[in-house]
């Protein structure tokens, strides 16, 4: 079946340092499935942080960026310079056609991230 | 803008028990449902997808006689976790998708399920 692999956590980094969340996937139903990072923070419910569903596209949210590459099969999360206050788990997503005329999501295990001050 | 609510947030029942999950989506049409569940140390497992207007289906693992669902329609679901035992505990999302759209789904806080 089709799936998402991640970059295993937890991952420390130091604010102000770039930060790069690996995302690869593996989709044999689709050719294009719609790529997504989801991000929970502490206490929080699961949010969208950014998504792509075109190929070669490149998806922004606060800082963050991610381009899905078709090549590589891949939707690598990065920042520049990150904040405490980005300190959350990450999940990267690929949705794909249901046989039902709607959308499901297969996740990847999720990355943990905590910046430190 | 679209938002989902569950409910209750937090639950605790007896191993054996059965206990009931509600989601509500406003400010979209929630055509699809989808549940899931996220295990101690482990990434969220669909459960099982219910677009309205078609049959729900179940992934492997997961069956209708253990989780019924119901979707009556287009802002509200629900889910049943019959005869709870251990392994059930965790958190169960609820992630609400329009079928006009993309993949997108917009997910409640979850409900935390706790089995004595």
């Amino acid at each position: 079946g089709d799936s998402v692999t991640q970059t295993e956590g937890p991952v420390t980094v130091s604010e102000s340092e770039s930060l790069i969340i690996n995302c690869t996937y593996s989709a044999t139903s689709i050719a294009y499935p719609n790529l997504f990072w989801y991000v929970r923070y502490p206490g929080e419910g699961l949010q969208l942080l950014l998504k792509v569903i075109t190929a070669g596209q490149k998806g922004s949210s606060r800082g963050f960026e991610a381009t899905y590459n078709k090549e590589t099969t891949s939707f690598h999360l990065q920042k520049a310079s990150v904040q405490e206050s980005d300190s959350a788990v990450y999940y990267c997503a690929l949705g794909e056609p249901a046989s039902s005329g709607s959308w499901q999501l297969i996740f990847g295990s999720g990355t943990q991230l905590t910046v430190m001050p | 803008g679209a938002l989902v609510y569950q409910y209750p947030r937090r639950t605790i029942c007896k191993s054996g028990t059965s206990m009931r999950m509600e989601c509500q989506a406003v400010g979209f049409q929630a055509t699809s449902v989808a549940w899931y569940r996220q295990s101690p140390q482990k990434t969220f497992e669909l459960i099982a997808l219910s677009t309205v207007n078609s049959a729900i289906k179940y992934e492997q693992n997961f069956t209708q006689e253990k989780f019924p669902i119901s979707h009556p329609n287009l802002s509200f679901s629900s889910m049943t976790v019959l005869n709870a035992y251990l392994e059930d505990r965790g958190l169960y999302l609820c992630g609400a998708g329009d079928r006009g759209r993309d993949a997108e789904q917009f997910f409640g806080p979850g409900t935390r399920l706790t089995v004595l």
